[in-house]
């Protein structure tokens, strides 16, 4: 029932390359999410979308951007890739800006910087 | 300063025995409080959520109980099955503001031994 896909899976890179994280999600979402996690700790928000053109930084700092061109597409560009950036990138989603809907999330992206 | 926390990185039960994992809050603002599960290179899903206005909600095997007074809540499995093998994320916001000021737990990792 994954109807919210991040790719790839997994990437490893070395430093000061150019990144693209890949999200899509088919459940017509307004409210899309993306969320960094490093292994034992809590899930951080770091950017999200209330809608297409719309765009806000989360509550951790990150150097990474994002774009919301269309309703099911919320990508994460990383223009300089180092190694403080290594850790696992979460997208999701959900279908109402209160509280009341559960985000619905994706299979992650580990990175690796090399 | 982390506002939601899971004290108990991890807990071993035996199948067939209740599991129980804890979660604890420090922001008076937090009314909305919900529990995801996440599996190995997966992202998490969620699984049972709770409002301020009730102190249980039940869901199958599933019950999160709510104590206000003191910035606690517990989530039950009854009886736990090698499938609930997971890490379980206690997740909390003020419910007018949205999943954009959820925070997260870092998460226990429940193992149910056969």
């Amino acid at each position: 029932e994954a109807d919210i896909y991040q790719t790839p899976r997994y990437l490893v890179i070395g430093t000061g390359k150019k990144i693209t994280l890949e999200c899509s999600q088919t459940m017509g979402h307004d409210k899309m999410y993306w969320y960094q996690q490093d292994p034992g700790m809590e899930l951080h928000l770091i950017h999200y979308s209330y809608g297409v053109n719309s765009t806000e930084k989360g509550d951790l700092s990150s150097e990474s951007t994002v774009s919301r061109i269309r309703t099911e597409h919320f990508p994460l560009t990383l223009e300089s890739a180092r190694p403080s950036h290594t850790s696992q990138y979460l997208c999701a989603s959900s279908a109402q800006t209160g509280g009341g809907s559960p985000l619905h999330f994706g299979n992650g992206t580990r990175l690796t910087v090399t | 300063d982390q506002q939601v926390k899971q004290n108990s990185p991890s807990l071993s039960v035996q199948e067939g025995r209740i599991s129980i994992l804890n979660c604890d809050y420090t922001n008076s603002m937090f009314d909305y409080f919900l529990w995801y599960k996440k599996y190995p290179a997966e992202g998490p899903t969620f699984l049972i959520s709770i409002s301020s206005i009730k102190d249980k909600n039940e869901d199958g095997r599933f019950t999160v109980f709510l104590n206000k007074s003191a910035k606690h809540l517990s989530l039950h499995i009854v009886p736990s099955q090698p499938g609930d093998s997971a890490v379980y994320f206690c997740a909390a916001s003020p419910l007018i503001q949205g999943a954009q000021k959820l925070v997260f737990g870092q998460g226990t990792r429940l193992t149910i031994n056969p």
